[in-house]
């Protein structure tokens, strides 16, 4: 059983371009968060998703950022017109039951986002 | 709202040492506390996941604990050894999971 896969590794995209960056969950997982990581600093929750579903994105700038999680296929972030403070780590986790629930997740390896 | 605080933010010891990471939080009614090992560069590690109705977890030469009424949880390492040398993260599950800042530990051989 792979863990949580996430591609790129690494993404470097120029000022004012899109970043997409991808996450599929380990299998059997159907809920999906991501977090932003800023350079010496903690885990940001940005989005929870469930299939199909945003359940909540309270951490998600309101601007420029989107996320979901399609029926088939990984979970998508998307940055729109990057900017230099969107650089960081994105990193995506993956439970099997709801948050709240008291399950564990499960971390990707992240994508590094550079915005030169 | 859940405030997630952890001491130190850098800790340096010699090989063989016992220490404690120490995590604090403001909200007690919580699921579940994870500790995570997170290395440069890369991704986080599980280590130990504490459900809110026990006190403690262990696994190898880790010991984690929670008194969930004061808001505190510690990450006790055993004998420690420079491949421990890591962020180490604590994250506290309630209405969503949220991290504290992180221990940078660094083991000298």
């Amino acid at each position: 059983n792979a863990g949580v896969m996430q591609n790129p590794r690494h993404l470097v995209r120029r000022r004012g371009q899109e970043a997409r960056l991808r996450c599929s969950p380990m299998k059997g997982h159907s809920h999906v968060y991501w977090y932003r990581q800023l350079p010496e600093e903690g885990l940001k929750f940005m989005v929870y998703l469930q299939k199909e579903n945003i359940i909540d994105e309270s951490g998600m700038p309101k601007e420029r950022f989107s996320a979901e999680f399609p029926k088939e296929g990984p979970s998508i972030l998307r940055i729109q017109q990057v900017v230099r403070g969107d650089s960081a780590a994105y990193f995506c986790a993956s439970s099997q039951g709801a948050r709240g629930l008291g399950t564990e997740a499960f971390f990707g390896q992240g994508t590094r986002l550079t915005v030169v | 709202k859940q405030e997630v605080t952890q001491i130190p933010a850098a800790l340096s010891v010699p090989e063989g040492e016992n220490l404690v990471l120490n995590c604090s939080f403001t909200d007690s009614a919580i699921y579940n506390l994870q500790w995570f090992r997170q290395d440069p560069g890369k991704g986080l590690t599980s280590l130990l996941l504490i459900q809110s109705s026990q006190r403690e977890q262990t696994s190898g030469r880790l010991n984690a604990s929670l008194d969930k009424s004061s808001g505190r949880s510690t990450l006790y390492i055993a004998a420690s050894q420079p491949g421990d040398s890591a962020t180490y993260l604590c994250a506290v599950s309630s209405n969503d999971m949220r991290f504290g800042a992180g221990t940078r530990l660094t083991v000298k051989p």
